[in-house]
């Protein structure tokens, strides 16, 4: 079964980079059958779609963070990570990473992780 | 960017109620909607897929339906452990996901 463990410092100082990284068991990050992808949440908030990457493919990020973040795979470990730049308080939230499916009717996020908190401070 | 609309914000139904759940897309999304639960402090968790797909395990309670732009999700009989946030999410494009401002439902 699949499952997804992010980690990560949990505190961050404002204007410096935000890394985190994804542990995936029972799936590999460099199958093409599938979309890897972070999504936050900010206390109390909605969720926001970050980005998502198919290994060898074309990563795909939100327009408004785009700039500031880049998704890529360790193999090696079988692990997918994100870095963002530049942070602020605004990027104070609980960061998932997640699996979707890839293929004409995939997009949707079937398995999540248990979700980081990062506070920006 | 393809905005959803969820209404409403906040709903409060008593125990074996009937509930509804509306998510409106800026644009036509071609019936690529899911729908998810999050349960306070945990992961959200998928509950419909391609409008209509429940996903494996979700209870037959749990059902969605819609086309255009227009999209529901419907809780046949509430229970007390389905009290949560709901989330519609469109992908109807890889390049450009989102995720509609969810909407809580609360045991009256």
């Amino acid at each position: 079964q699949l499952q997804l463990q992010e980690s990560g410092p949990g505190l961050v100082e404002p204007s410096e980079t935000l890394s985190l990284t994804c542990t995936v068991s029972g799936g590999s990050v460099s199958s093409k059958s599938y979309y890897w992808g972070w999504i936050r949440q900010s206390p109390g908030k909605g969720l926001e779609w970050i980005g998502t990457m198919c290994y060898g493919e074309t990563n795909y990020y939100n327009p408004s963070l785009k700039t500031r973040v880049t998704i890529f795979a360790d193999t090696s470990k079988n692990q997918f990570s994100l870095k963002m730049t530049s942070v602020t308080a605004a990027d104070t939230a609980t960061y998932y990473c997640a699996r979707a499916d890839s293929g004409d009717s995939g997009g949707f996020f079937n398995y999540w992780g248990q979700g980081t908190l990062v506070t920006v401070s | 960017d393809i905005h959803l609309t969820q209404s409403p914000s906040t709903l409060s139904a008593s125990v074996g109620d009937r509930v509804t759940i509306t998510c409106r897309a800026s644009q036509t999304i071609n019936g690529w909607l899911a729908w998810y639960q999050q349960i306070p402090g945990k992961a959200p968790k998928l509950l419909i897929y391609q409008t209509s797909i429940v996903e494996s395990g979700v209870p037959p309670r749990f059902s969605g339906s819609g086309s255009g732009t227009d999209f529901t999700l419907t809780i046949s009989s509430l229970r007390p452990n389905d009290v949560a946030v709901y989330y519609c999410q469109q992908y109807n494009s890889y390049s450009l996901l989102s995720f509609g401002g969810g909407t809580k439902v609360e045991i009256k």
